[in-house]
């Protein structure tokens, strides 16, 4: 069975700080990998993805993400956080197929304090 | 910069009705699907669409449920007789192609079922 799981339900870190939210998966092939974020009554917006290539990928808002794939991770970071990053943060993943199908982990909540 | 719209934003409902979620995916995406957030739970994936018909669909996409493009523009989701454990965010997605696109996604359609 295909799973995504994020390991945190919150994650808190001080501005200026650097972040990690952590996201690991259990799918099989070769799958595309996402991050997507939820501001308050606001839809996902999408922030960066990996397919293939270099392991590290830029997305919006200065969030990077490592792909891993002996450690079938991929961790969002972000070198100095903002307070406006404060939101709900979804790892997604698409098996690979061109159905597109996502599994989404559960959400993990940042957030920054001034 | 184009964006998946939905209506309404929210939705109540007395058990047993029935609901059409609306939704106005990007204009020139033809990859289609509607996924669910119970309150507190991941986003699951129910359906999706491409070519006129169902590509794919979720153990919980029962006969209860079915989704149509009834003109150029609209994607729909009905549910024919609500549940109280149907209510949830439905989120409505588009693609422009196959292969390893990024769905976008809009702003949600809370739905209630009293």
């Amino acid at each position: 069975a295909q799973s995504v799981a994020q390991p945190e339900d919150q994650v808190n870190v001080a501005e200026g700080n650097p972040l990690t939210v952590k996201c690991t998966y259990s799918v099989s092939g070769n799958p595309y990998l996402f991050w997507y974020v939820q501001y308050p009554n606001r839809g996902l917006q999408f922030l960066l993805k990996y397919i293939t290539g270099d392991n590290l990928v830029k997305g919006s808002y200065g969030f990077e993400a490592e792909f891993n794939k002996s450690q079938t991770s991929f961790h969002l970071k972000k070198p100095s956080a903002l307070v406006s990053d404060s939101a709900l943060y979804f790892c997604a993943v698409d098996r690979g197929s061109t159905l597109g199908r996502l599994y989404f982990g559960r959400g993990t909540q940042l957030t920054v304090w001034p | 910069e184009p964006e998946v719209t939905q209506t309404p934003s929210h939705q109540v409902t007395q058990m047993g009705q029935e609901v059409i979620l609306r939704c106005v995916p990007i204009s020139n995406h033809l990859y289609f699907y509607w996924y669910r957030q119970i309150l507190g739970q991941k986003v699951e994936f129910l359906v999706s669409f491409y070519n006129n018909e169902i590509s794919e669909k979720s153990e919980i996409f029962d006969d209860q449920f079915s989704v149509e493009r009834p003109d150029g523009s609209n994607f729909t989701l009905k549910i024919r007789s609500t549940k109280l454990e149907d209510s949830a965010m439905y989120f409505c997605a588009s693609r422009g192609t196959g292969g390893a696109d990024t769905q976008y996604f809009g702003p949600g359609t809370r739905l209630t079922v009293l």
